[in-house]
């Protein structure tokens, strides 16, 4: 059984502050990373979505990084405004089209 | 406007009672697929369409069973709800499986009591 694991499962940051969580995944037959914010009283919208191994993608203040190798990525946030509190998740996209969600990261930015 | 669009939001059903969740999508994608998730767990995938072309995922439950009349609408129907179906029910499509982002609605949040 595949399992996506992130962490922290949840964080509180001041805001102003920079901070990041992980995405880990099985990387055998791997062939795409997704990463989702997920607000309250809204629908989940895309973030990001990686497929190469050592690819960063950045929008705004939010960046992402991928290891395919050791089968993790990273969400950076640079200087967290409250607008940022949300739930975080990845899904992991294999070969056998099987897309597995994480239980996502909860963050809350503290004015 | 929003491109994918589910009703209700929130379906208060009683224990037994068939229900149907609905969904529908302006993006003319070829993926729908219908989520269940209870709080602080990952989504589950219950089933996708591929076009007409339906996928069920293994563990997912007779109890629920889908509908894809044509591209821009696909049903949810849970033919005998539980108290173990309350959840949250995702929407979502996408353009192509796993390899294009998939744009959600706000979900449905049912309750069986």
């Amino acid at each position: 059984i595949l399992n996506v694991e992130q962490s922290p499962q949840s964080l509180h940051v001041q805001e102003g502050d920079s901070t990041n969580f992980t995405c880990s995944f099985p990387s055998s037959n791997f062939y795409a990373l997704h990463w989702y914010r997920w607000e309250t009283a809204k629908s989940p919208e895309a973030l990001f979505v990686m497929t190469l191994n050592g690819d960063e993608k950045k929008k705004g203040r939010i960046s992402a990084t991928l290891n395919t190798k050791e089968g993790y990525s990273y969400l950076y946030i640079k200087g967290s405004q409250p607008e940022d509190s949300a739930t975080y998740l990845c899904a992991s996209f294999y070969s056998n089209y099987q897309l597995i969600w994480g239980a996502g990261t909860k963050l809350i930015i503290k004015p | 406007d929003a491109m994918v669009i589910q009703n209700p939001r929130y379906q208060v059903t009683q224990f037994g009672k068939p229900v149907t969740l609905s969904c529908s999508q302006t993006l003319n994608h070829n993926v729908m697929y219908w989520y269940q998730q209870k709080s602080s767990q990952a989504p589950k995938l219950l089933f996708h369409y591929y076009d007409k072309d339906f996928n069920n995922e293994a563990d997912t439950p007779d109890n629920f069973q889908s509908r894809r009349p044509n591209t821009s609408f696909c049903f949810l129907d849970i033919r005998s709800p539980g108290l173990g179906d309350a959840a949250m029910y995702l929407c979502a499509t996408s353009r192509e499986r796993g390899f294009t982002e998939a744009f959600f609605g706000q979900g449905t949040r049912l309750t069986v009591v």
